[in-house]
């Protein structure tokens, strides 16, 4: 069974930071992207970044760019979000998503997600 | 930066025909996928690649496309249908990816 397990979700203050992880299981890891997303209260998703299957390319929104780095660790499983300078509009529940197409290079859409970890920033 | 539009809200009555439109100036070169969110749960992907459907999806759901808008559609809907709808699908460059502002769709 394909499974995704988000964790480091917190309650941060305004300019902190904080790093969630995504540890993955059921596939054979390096072959598929991997995509984070989230979604604040009573809002749509929006797509944050994604890191492809070799971890040669990341792509960020634009409203990430230069405050947050997607990495991964193909041995053990698990992709991290390294969050900086953090603002009460990143506030949201944050979900990793497995792309649906396999492929070191290929990248399609978020097709499995996880449960997801929540971001709180407030003071 | 790139937006995907669509409708607020869609109603139909159970047994009829749904479509939801997603509309952007990209959609004449790049794949629209789709997502079913209910309540209190993770988004689920129903179609992707144009007009592909993950390994338990209902065939009732389908996507096609013409020229800048894409759509969903849901033949035969069901009560349990009854949810939000987001659109996905990345900007001319291929570098950002976006959903749509979403559907609400009731069956009644």
């Amino acid at each position: 069974e394909v499974r995704l397990v988000e964790s480091g979700g917190d309650v941060v203050q305004p300019g902190g930071s904080l790093r969630l992880s995504c540890v993955a299981s059921g596939f054979t890891f390096d072959k598929f992207a991997i995509h984070w997303v989230r979604q604040a209260p009573g809002k749509g998703p929006e797509w944050i970044c994604l890191i492809r299957g070799d971890g040669g390319d990341t792509y960020y929104a634009e409203s990430v760019k230069g405050r947050f780095f997607i990495s991964r660790d193909n041995n053990g499983q698990s992709v991290s979000l390294e969050m900086n300078t953090l603002g009460p509009k990143d506030t949201g529940l944050y979900f990793c998503a497995r792309d649906i197409t396999e492929g070191e290079k290929s990248i399609s859409a978020p097709g499995i997600w996880g449960q997801g970890t929540q971001v709180t920033v407030s003071s | 930066s790139y937006e995907l539009t669509q409708p607020p809200s869609v109603s139909v009555s159970p047994g009829q025909t749904a479509r939801i439109t997603c509309s952007g100036d990209a959609l004449s070169r790049r794949y629209a996928d789709w997502y079913q969110q209910k309540s209190g749960q993770a988004p689920v992907l129903i179609i992707y690649d144009y007009n592909k459907r993950p390994s338990g999806v209902p065939a009732r759901f389908s996507g096609s496309a013409s020229g800048t808008l894409a759509t969903l559609t849901i033949v035969e809907t069901q009560v349990d249908d009854e949810a939000d709808y987001y659109c996905y699908s990345t900007d001319m460059s291929g570098d950002h990816r976006v959903f749509g502002g979403g559907t609400k769709v009731t069956v009644l």
